[in-house]
């Protein structure tokens, strides 16, 4: 079965960073882009970025460049998405979602994973 | 603010219909595939619709799409209670070079 499995919850300081994982199965991990999905308390979501599993290459959002690292490892199946220089407004869940074919546009998000608080917090 | 706009919240009783609407541009509606999700309380996003108007294996008939030009509409019908979620769509931004959302809908059975 197709699934996607993120790591814990987080509590991270003003200007710290935060990594979090998204293992998947193999069969997605090289047949798809895998994206990154945010969605603060109440809100609606928001694309941060996504990765080529395959060939390890990163799509950004505008708004997050310079700020957000994506990674993959192909030996292990896993994504990583990493975020720099927290404040109080990255309090979010965070996911990781197969997109449609293996690289960029991707038209739709299927599965996703079941998501990682992240709070940030003096 | 998001690219896409969507009501915020609309309301039906159990065994009627409701509309979604999905307003966006040329950059994203207009010459891309539209998604719908839906989001139950407390759960990750679950894919409803893709590539504007197909049903993922598990998905009732009773969700459907239409789109014209740069709005899209998701339609259910004999509304049931476990239909209550916020419902988001969703497609590529050509302009933006990313993935688009809209603001989200919160659908209640009354």
């Amino acid at each position: 079965q197709v699934q996607l499995v993120q790591s814990g919850a987080e509590v991270k300081k003003p200007g710290s960073s935060v990594k979090v994982s998204c293992k998947a199965s193999g069969v997605i991990f090289n047949s798809n882009a895998i994206s990154w999905v945010r969605q603060a308390p109440g809100q609606g979501l928001e694309w941060m970025g996504g990765i080529i599993a395959i060939f390890g290459t990163p799509k950004y959002a505008q708004r997050f460049q310079g700020r957000v690292t994506i990674t993959a490892d192909k030996s292990t199946s896993t994504a990583y998405l990493e975020l720099n220089s927290l404040t109080s407004e990255d309090t979010a869940v965070y996911y990781c979602a197969r997109g449609s074919g293996y690289a960029f546009p991707s038209n739709w998000f299927d599965p996703w994973g079941q998501g990682t608080l992240v709070t940030v917090s003096s | 603010q998001s690219v896409l706009t969507q009501p915020p919240s609309v309301s039906a009783a159990p065994g009627q219909k409701v509309t979604i609407s999905c307003s966006g541009t040329s950059s994203n509606i207009g010459n891309n595939y539209v998604s719908w999700y839906q989001q139950l309380p407390g759960t990750a996003p679950k894919l409803l619709i893709y590539d504007d108007h197909n049903r993922p294996s598990g998905i009732p008939d009773r969700f459907s799409v239409s789109k014209s030009g740069t709005s899209a509409t998701l339609g259910i019908t004999g509304l049931q209670t476990g239909d209550e979620a916020d419902y988001y769509c969703g497609t590529w931004d050509t302009s933006l070079s990313a993935a688009v959302f809209g603001g989200g809908t919160k659908l209640t059975v009354l």
